[in-house]
């Protein structure tokens, strides 16, 4: 089973809410990774997570708080967005950092910031 | 000069023709490669990776890398109405875990 699961798979919010996106897989992985997605682009880094513990911030915005809360599970919190942060969230991960490169995504939470 | 380069399309093929999609790269660190297919709207599917230059089959992908000419290329064969979507080659090198994505070809294949 190669399945990362993403909720919401939508999401409409407000520059003053606080929301949470969530990212949850079974494989074993121990990296998992934040990235954006506009149309019609890559997808852009954002955080990855090794072990549980943040390994990289692509100097991401402070309105952006990532959380590992243990190895199957990865947060994303949101608060006081604008709305150039509506993208396609996507969440990935690999078997580990060393050696197994292939990432394997999820199907990303659309946010639109209003 | 990008890293990674890739027509961003459309290539508009009728079904059942042979397809060749393409990246070339400049940075010779890199060794291991991926091909993801992306539905409009959806996450990337892994579709191939491969560490080694040479050709690597799954059903009908075949995956190709060429080090010396820093080229690698994904042919599909009897493509599918179901093959529209964008296809976005990904490439490390060995001390990076973070992929380098090009831009993704977007294909369109015709009943």
């Amino acid at each position: 089973d190669t399945e990362v699961t993403q909720t919401p798979k939508h999401l409409v919010m407000g520059m003053t809410n606080k929301k949470s996106l969530k990212c949850e897989q079974h494989m074993g992985h121990r990296a998992m990774y934040w990235y954006k997605q506009k149309a019609k682009k890559p997808p852009e880094l954002m955080f990855v997570y090794s072990y549980e513990k943040l390994s990289i911030n692509e100097s991401v915005p402070s309105r952006f708080s990532p959380e590992c809360p243990n190895s199957s599970l990865l947060n994303l919190h949101l608060h006081a967005l604008q709305p150039e942060d509506s993208a396609l969230y996507l969440c990935a991960s690999s078997q580990d950092l060393a050696g197994r490169y292939e990432q394997y995504f999820g199907p990303g939470t659309r946010l639109t910031v209003t | 000069q990008k890293e990674v380069e890739q027509d961003p399309g459309p290539l508009s093929v009728p079904e059942g023709a042979i397809v060749s999609l393409n990246c070339t790269y400049s940075n010779s660190a890199f060794q291991y490669f991926m091909w993801y297919r992306q539905y409009s709207r959806k996450g990337p599917e892994l579709l191939m990776y491969t560490y080694s230059s040479g050709n690597k089959e799954d059903g009908r992908f075949t995956a190709q890398v060429d080090k010396s000419s820093k080229y690698i290329s994904l042919f599909i064969r009897d493509s599918q109405p179901s093959d529209s979507a964008t296809y976005l080659c990904a490439m490390t090198s060995g001390g990076s875990y973070i992929p380098t994505f090009g831009r993704g070809t977007s294909l369109i294949v015709h009943p």
